[in-house]
């Protein structure tokens, strides 16, 4: 089994660009997609993020993907950041069968 | 349009088994595969396991000896028995529909359903 790692918290300015990290322990980021989900509280997670970088149809273009190898991480990078993107962001990735979501990052625009 | 929905009781006791249904609705189940994933009160997102339309099921392995996921075709419905619960059981219980493959994205979800164990 893997671990996925990621920052409890972050937080940034409006207008500010913030990058999300998720880290891997166990294996190799690159051996299976990394989707990226955001929660608002109270509701379900909607996909901001599939397949490493791909967007979904009606998620704005502030948000983007992205892998790297050599830290063995996958990050979720939002630009422009609008108070409405104040949410948790989770990653999920996979071990053959099994899935593994991160813990988790809380993000406040302030 | 796509709707998934879960049921089952809100309050288990200790020790006995929580058992949630998801029913299904505006898509045909044999394209993706069910899951269950769950969230305890003010913590992340926890995978429980998921279910082909074959009938071919995953678990968590943290879970895996006390987690059964069934499929109902007849009724479009799959369900959740997780036996001998305790307080660490109780969560929102998210049902989910993935596009199976080797990195299934999940494409729906369904609103959440509170279960405490008390």
């Amino acid at each position: 089994n893997f671990v996925l790692i990621q920052p409890h918290s972050v937080s940034e300015s409006p207008g500010k660009t913030v990058t999300i990290s998720c880290t891997r322990s166990g294996g190799s980021i690159g051996s299976h997609y990394v989707h990226w989900y955001q929660q608002r509280p109270g509701t379900s997670p909607t996909t901001v993020i599939y397949e490493d970088k791909q967007r979904p149809s009606g998620v704005s273009d502030r948000f983007s993907g992205s892998l790297d190898t050599s830290s063995n991480s996958a990050s979720l990078t939002i630009s422009g950041l609008k108070t409405e993107d104040e949410a948790d962001y989770y990653c999920l990735s996979f071990d053959g069968r099994f899935w593994v979501f991160g813990g988790g990052t809380k993000l406040t625009v302030l | 349009q796509v709707q998934l929905q879960e049921s089952g009781p809100g309050l288990v006791k200790p020790s006995e088994t929580l058992s949630l249904s998801c029913a299904v609705s505006g898509v045909s189940m044999q394209s993706y595969c069910w899951a269950w994933i769950r969230q305890s009160p003010g913590k992340g997102l926890e995978w429980i396991g998921y279910i082909y339309y074959s009938g071919s099921s995953y678990y968590n392995s943290s879970l895996e000896s006390r987690v059964t996921i069934s499929i109902d075709r007849s009724k479009t419905q799959f369900s959740l028995n997780l036996r001998s619960a305790t307080a660490a059981d109780t969560a929102v219980y998210f049902c989910a529909g993935a596009v199976a493959g080797s990195s299934p994205l999940i494409d729906y979800w369904g609103p959440g359903i509170l279960v405490t164990v008390s």
